[in-house]
């Protein structure tokens, strides 16, 4: 039972433009999300969070969007750089005494064109 | 470089050797986590230590599976009688007690059973 969906495997946008990232959610008790950038080789890298008492959090380029009701989040990046071309992993974990363990998507390949 | 890091980064073994990984966490980070990530898929949650104590373990972590962390400092993660089905990414996360729930991830090893 995937807890965490990443629907979308692939995504392509041209340098400059905003790149979206969807994420969808089925645990109710989840209530901390994070997203996760890795290149090939390395292990994932921390980009940006969001709880759940909180609709968006931006960081630079990057805004994290959270819709409960809906149990979805998305990932903004904007603009988007060739840097930025990777797997983008959505992950969420629950209060769970200490426990934060984290549930991961499938992931979503980024692709930004010059 | 002070990150989380993982020896050794591949390792390649015979079906039915006994195979053992090494994570050395961020010094002070007393919590920390085992992954597995196979193709196609986002790392799945093995176990969780804080300081020495094993307090979860995944129903993914079957008895061949042993990890340890002796003085709650670096941990290891010991495969019994690999199967080609162990073939994985093994990785490791930490994060401070007390801390958000942003795990640090490091390079992970590559594990490939023939």
């Amino acid at each position: 039972d995937q807890q965490v969906k990443q629907n979308s495997p692939s995504l392509s946008v041209q340098e400059g433009r905003i790149s979206i990232l969807n994420c969808d959610y089925t645990n109710s008790m989840f209530d901390y999300f994070l997203w996760y950038k890795k290149y090939p080789a390395e292990g994932p890298t921390f980009l940006i969070s969001i709880s759940s008492i909180k609709d968006k959090n931006e960081d630079g380029r990057f805004t994290v969007f959270l819709n409960k009701s809906a149990k979805h989040l998305s990932l903004h990046i904007v603009p988007s750089q060739p840097g930025d071309s990777a797997v983008y992993f959505c992950a969420a974990s629950e209060e769970n005494f200490g426990n934060e363990k984290l549930t991961f998507g499938t992931g979503t390949r980024l692709t930004i064109i010059p | 470089d002070t990150g989380v890091s993982q020896d050794p980064r591949h390792k390649i073994t015979k079906r039915g050797q006994n195979v053992t990984f090494r994570c050395d966490p961020i010094s002070e980070h007393n919590r920390l986590y085992w992954y597995r990530q196979t193709l196609g898929q986002g790392p799945e949650f093995l176990t969780y230590f804080q300081n020495e104590a094993q307090l979860e373990k995944s129903r993914l972590l079957s008895d061949r599976f042993s990890a340890e962390r002796p003085k709650g400092s670096f941990s290891t993660l010991e495969i019994q009688r690999t199967e080609q089905g162990d073939s994985a990414m093994y990785l490791c996360a930490s994060i401070p007690s007390g801390g958000a729930n942003e795990q640090f991830f490091g390079p992970g090893t590559r594990l490939t059973v023939l």
